[in-house]
């Protein structure tokens, strides 16, 4: 069974720095694309990076570049999202996720997120 | 970036009616070289995270009820739920895969009239 589990989430000053991990399991990490979608509270969803299989490639969202950096550890089966310069609108619970299986598309297993409140 | 524009916000439907959700991407997201739209439809209930629903604009994934179906190309995209139960509650999101910045809709909140 496909598990994403977030950890590191918590209250951090405006202009201050965090870093998110996601532990997996059930499945060759090592082989799939990965993500992070965040949620404000009450609001929609938005993609923030995604990476790729050995880490080479990254993509994010206009609205974290150069403040976030992606990266993974395939040893640990770990993913993680580094965040600096918080700012109060990078409030929200983060989400990691996995790419689905082969020959499909979208999003395909999401863990139960962590939130992530900045605030002086 | 390719901007999601969903309709409407909110929809009350009638147990075991019909219900309707239209999502417009700003470009099009079917790709020609394999003529698949790059388009996934997600459900979320509250304190969960979202669940995926449809790929490629119209195939069910997995253990998912046939009364929901996506339909669309190109440019415009609909979900419908063809009798709708109390157990889909939820908010409705459309996602375009197709550009290397996916985004979302920005959510369509369903619920029992």
């Amino acid at each position: 069974e496909v598990q994403l589990v977030e950890s590191g989430g918590g209250l951090v000053q405006p202009g201050g720095s965090l870093r998110l991990s996601c532990a997996a399991s059930g499945f060759i990490f090592s082989s799939y694309w990965m993500h992070w979608v965040r949620q404000a509270p009450g609001k929609g969803l938005v993609w923030v990076s995604r990476i790729n299989t050995d880490g080479s490639s990254t993509t994010y969202a206009d609205s974290v570049k150069g403040r976030f950096t992606i990266s993974r550890d395939n040893a640990k089966n770990t993913l993680y999202l580094q965040m600096s310069s918080l700012r109060d609108e990078d409030t929200a619970v983060y989400y990691c996720a996995r790419d689905p299986s082969p020959g499909k598309g979208g999003v395909g297993y999401w863990g139960q997120g962590t939130l992530v409140t900045v605030s002086s | 970036d390719i901007v999601m524009t969903q309709s409407p916000d909110s929809l009350a439907v009638s147990l075991g009616e019909r219900a309707t959700i239209n999502c417009k991407s700003s470009q099009s997201v079917l790709y020609s070289s394999n003529n698949k739209n790059y388009l996934a439809w997600y459900q979320q209930k509250p304190g969960q995270p979202p669940k995926l629903l449809i790929d490629w604009a119209s195939t069910r994934e997995s253990g998912v009820p046939d009364r929901f179906s996506g339909s669309g190309s190109g440019t415009d995209f609909t979900l419908t739920i063809s009798s709708l139960q109390a157990e889909d509650v939820a908010v409705y999101y459309c996602q375009q895969y197709y550009s290397t910045l996916y985004t979302f809709g920005q959510g369509t909140k369903l619920e029992i009239k």
